[in-house]
């Protein structure tokens, strides 16, 4: 275990579906981050949080929602995922922006 | 515009044998960091290094840095089949964020 915790691991959802995917961190990080990585592509930044403020959204379709309620959790809300949207969801964290960062395991998400 | 490059993207070693793996980058960077994730899971930092740093060593990992030639290397002595992932180089610019390349997919063969 790395310190940061993403559930769930697995996720099969229809197009119509809603579903969120969880991170939780104990580590006293004060920024979280979500990523995407899509196989041959570079891991793509889709949102950053700083002591629980978004400050980046990296031009991310509206149908991914982040939600960050504390420093220790953030959430990723999604409604009317498309089959490309498909990939592994990395969340992660830091002591602060800038610094090395611990990744959670992921969560698998496949649209069908 | 993708900030780190790693080269190769694919290198097969035997056992034992060094494995060096390069980064390229395009703009100036607060730090440089390596990464190292194996099949479908999350990624595991392995080393930061500081632009004003030349070379860093971690257990069997050396990494460098050559700021003039905006490249890093990341050194792993006498491999082992358990070494066997992708390997990511991450630079933080001055806006602090992390930008990655498309890793480098390393096979130790035991």
């Amino acid at each position: 275990e790395t310190g940061v915790t993403q559930t769930p691991r697995h996720l099969v959802m229809g197009m119509t579906n809603k579903k969120s995917l969880k991170c939780e961190q104990h580590l006293g990080h004060n920024a979280m981050y979500w990523y995407k990585q899509s196989a041959k592509k570079p891991l793509e930044l889709m949102f950053v949080y700083n002591f629980k403020e978004q400050t980046e959204n990296n031009s991310v379709p509206s149908r991914f929602s982040p939600e960050c309620p504390n420093s220790s959790h953030l959430f990723l809300h999604l409604h009317t995922l498309q089959p490309e949207d498909s990939a592994l969801y990395l969340c992660a964290s830091s002591s602060r922006t800038g610094a090395g960062y611990t990744f959670g395991s992921g969560t698998r998400l496949t649209v069908v | 515009s993708q900030q780190g490059e790693e080269d190769p993207q694919a290198l097969s070693i035997q056992e034992g044998e060094n494995a060096t793996m390069n980064c390229s980058y395009k703009t100036s960077i607060n730090n440089l960091q390596w990464y190292r994730q194996n099949s479908g899971r999350g990624l595991v930092h392995l080393i930061l290094i500081r632009s004003n740093e030349r070379e860093k060593h971690s257990g069997r990992l050396r990494v460098t840095l050559d700021t003039s030639k905006k490249s890093s290397s990341l050194l792993i002595t006498a491999s082992r089949a358990a070494d066997t992932a992708s390997y990511f180089c991450a630079s933080t610019g001055a806006n602090s964020k992390l930008t990655f390349g498309k890793g480098i997919t390393l096979s130790v063969r035991p």
